[in-house]
């Protein structure tokens, strides 16, 4: 089945420390997306990739890095410099005639 | 950075009452999108707008691509106990470009 997967589920993190998020989709999509979610608000945009090998900042980059080496994956890395990094962090790929596809999500907590 | 702005932030309804909510921008979207989330999870797209004028429906919801390109409404008939959850419009911009932009949600409560 066609889907987008995160992982993990959980990470911890301790200050100062980068830690990496996973996002794979098999949906063979040019488009992909990392948004931050925190408790009772809307969907920022980090980081968007319209195609391999580019990616271009969203509205809350400061202390967040990308990359897009293969169609399939676009990692995210919660680098130190990122002051507040506990948040639900949400990775989707996308087509424009079928809408945006969401993975189930990562919760970074720092310790 | 570009702002959706959706309202109201919060519904609180009785079940089987109607829902209208909406979403607007100070810029221009070619496309528009109506998401679900539920707690924990990512949101599931519900209904996609690509024309101005446009009134598309998915069951007992329809969504509209208001004509100036700056707002869309969804409206849900009938609410069950399974429509709680949080409501986003999105958005993209020119064609080419695939920024996709969020709204600030719409939180729907279903009293018993």
């Amino acid at each position: 089945d066609g889907g987008i997967t995160q992982s993990p589920k959980y990470l911890f993190r301790k200050e100062g420390q980068n830690v990496t998020l996973s996002c794979e989709q098999n949906l063979n999509h040019d488009a992909m997306y990392w948004y931050r979610q925190d408790p009772g608000q809307g969907l920022r945009l980090i980081y968007y990739s319209q195609i391999v090998n580019d990616f271009q900042k969203g509205d809350i980059a400061e202390g967040y890095s990308v990359s897009r080496e293969k169609k399939e994956s676009f990692p995210l890395t919660v680098t130190s410099a990122q002051k507040n990094p506990t948040a639900f962090y949400l990775c989707a790929s996308s087509t424009r005639r079928l809408g945006a596809t969401f993975g189930s999500g990562t919760r970074l907590t720092v310790v | 950075g570009q702002q959706l702005n959706q309202s109201p932030q919060s519904m609180f309804i009785q079940e089987g009452e109607d829902v209208s909510m909406n979403c607007t921008s100070s810029s221009i979207f070619n496309t528009w999108l109506w998401y679900k989330q539920d707690p924990g999870e990512g949101p599931v797209l519900l209904i996609a707008l690509y024309k101005a004028g446009e009134l598309t429906s998915n069951g007992r919801l329809t969504a509209q691509f208001g004509i100036t390109r700056k707002d869309s409404f969804l409206n849900i008939s009938a609410s069950i106990p399974s429509d709680v959850g949080i409501y986003f419009c999105a958005g993209y911009p020119n064609f080419g470009n695939e920024k996709l932009t969020f709204g600030t949600g719409t939180r729907l409560t279903i009293i018993p």
